[in-house]
């Protein structure tokens, strides 16, 4: 059971956009910066936000996030085939001693 | 450019500790500004932050893992490590070493992360 919730799945069509839902309390999201992660079968994962809603360098503006409350969300708008993948949201959590928790994943499919 | 690898033993016996170690290339984990992380990941399951140390030797740990956990760090061979004791089935997953930044003012999140390598728990 992870800390954070997001929907297992989702799915679009290419050149459409899509949103995935992070769900959390007042101890993480709503205390702390959220990042997402992507990330492909077989490999480690790769930061695409961070503080809310910033792109590391190299990372297309397609890719979106924000914040409101204690949820997050990331959008992705024309998608590509490529995109189709595992997208993770990560924050901090301040209860007990603290440390990074991270939501269950959600599997995005390009139709 | 930033390079991390882990290596370490791909077979633990059941109730044995797990040690790996993750080396860094082109950047210094004892230059102060970066923590570094170890995480977790079963197969087919979500990714499981391990804890974090920092160059000074400062260390956070997840709470479900802190009792069985050791995070240290080798600055003259620039590399960090992870010590898991007591291991069980449970424990078997792909883990990761990952270059962090969280601070009480900023959280730049793990931005480079290395290849990953698979332990599995035997009985």
């Amino acid at each position: 059971q992870s800390v954070l919730t997001q929907p297992p799945s989702v799915s679009a069509a290419p050149g459409q956009k899509v949103t995935i839902s992070c769900s959390g309390s007042s101890s993480n999201i709503g205390n702390d910066y959220v990042s997402w992660y992507q990330q492909f079968p077989g490999t480690a994962p790769k930061l695409l936000i961070y503080e809310n809603n910033k792109r590391p360098s190299g990372i297309p503006d397609r890719f979106s996030g924000s914040k409101s409350g204690t949820s997050a969300t990331l959008g992705i708008t024309g998608l590509q085939t490529g995109d189709e993948a595992d997208y993770y949201c990560a924050t901090w959590d301040s209860s007990l001693s603290g440390g990074r928790v991270f939501g269950g994943g959600t599997k995005l499919t390009v139709l | 450019q930033v390079q991390l690898q882990e290596s370490g033993p791909g077979l633990v016996k059941a109730s044995q500790t797990l040690s790996l170690t993750c080396t860094v290339s082109g950047g210094s984990i004892s230059s102060g500004y970066y923590y570094w992380s170890w995480i977790r990941q079963p197969a087919g399951k979500g990714l499981e932050w391990i804890g974090r140390i920092y160059a000074s030797g400062s260390t956070n740990y997840n709470p479900s893992l802190k009792s069985r956990v050791t995070i240290s760090g080798d600055t003259s061979k620039n590399q960090f490590s992870l010590k898991l004791s007591s291991v069980t089935a449970a424990d078997t997953a792909v883990y990761y070493c990952a270059r962090d930044f969280k601070d009480n003012w900023n959280d730049y999140g793990m931005d480079v992360w290395g290849q990953g390598t698979t332990v599995t728990v035997s009985s």
